[in-house]
């Protein structure tokens, strides 16, 4: 089945604790994206990767790293979190194509509380 | 710069009437523009998109959105709608001057009484 897997779920954790949430697609997608989802704020991106060893800031990347070392994964680091990084975050993929048009494809979400 | 606006937080509707829910966006050249469903603790599901052609775009689940270049709109609609129907939708566009920079809305809540 095609589809994008993120771990943890969920993560309860302290300010200043590092943590890696990990993000995995099976379809062989170049395109990988990292968003977080807060209350009346939609999507913001946080980074994306256009391959492997290729990777931007998107809108909102303070206070978070990204690597993209093979073409499935796409793990979202943030090494020293705070309060205000809770929110839930979702990976994406799309492959190139369509005009731009290409359709992303989103993993289940994580859902992080920093205390 | 890019942007979309979903001016509704919420749209409420009886089951069996026709559905509207509203996106405008601003871009600097060409449009691609994008619906997608939130279901309860899931992840976002394409519903469908606009890229060129027809202005009306039917999609998943019964879903179709209209183009409309002179308003800068991109409503999604529905005859008729079901009580499943009741989600949080998202509006997104991309300009074609950009490989990567997707913009989304703030989403709306869409509920479908029974």
């Amino acid at each position: 089945e095609a589809q994008v897997t993120q771990n943890p779920r969920y993560l309860i954790t302290v300010t200043g604790k590092k943590l890696t949430v990990t993000c995995s697609q099976n379809m062989n997608h170049e395109y990988m994206s990292w968003y977080r989802q807060d209350p009346g704020l939609g999507l913001r991106q946080i980074y994306y990767s256009m391959n492997v060893e290729v990777t931007d800031k998107g809108d909102v990347p303070e206070g978070y790293k990204v690597s993209r070392k093979e073409k499935r994964n796409f793990p979202l680091i943030l090494e020293s979190p705070s309060p205000n990084q809770t929110s839930l975050y979702f990976c994406a993929s799309s492959t190139p194509g369509g005009g731009g048009g290409e359709t992303q494809y989103f993993g289940p979400g994580t859902r992080l509380l920093v205390l | 710069a890019q942007s979309v606006a979903q001016p509704e937080d919420q749209v409420n509707v009886a089951e069996g009437n026709p559905l509207t829910v509203k996106c405008t966006y601003s871009v600097s050249g060409n449009p691609y523009l994008f619906w997608y469903v939130q279901y309860p603790n899931r992840g976002l599901q394409f519903l469908l998109k606009y890229i060129t052609g027809d202005n009306l775009v039917k999609g998943s689940y019964g879903f179709e959105a209209e183009f409309n270049k002179s308003q800068t709109s991109f409503h999604l609609k529905k005859p008729s709608a079901l009580v499943s129907d009741s989600a949080l939708y998202f509006c997104a566009v991309r300009d074609d001057s950009s490989a990567s920079k997707i913009i989304f809305g703030s989403g709306t809540r869409l509920s479908i009484r029974p």
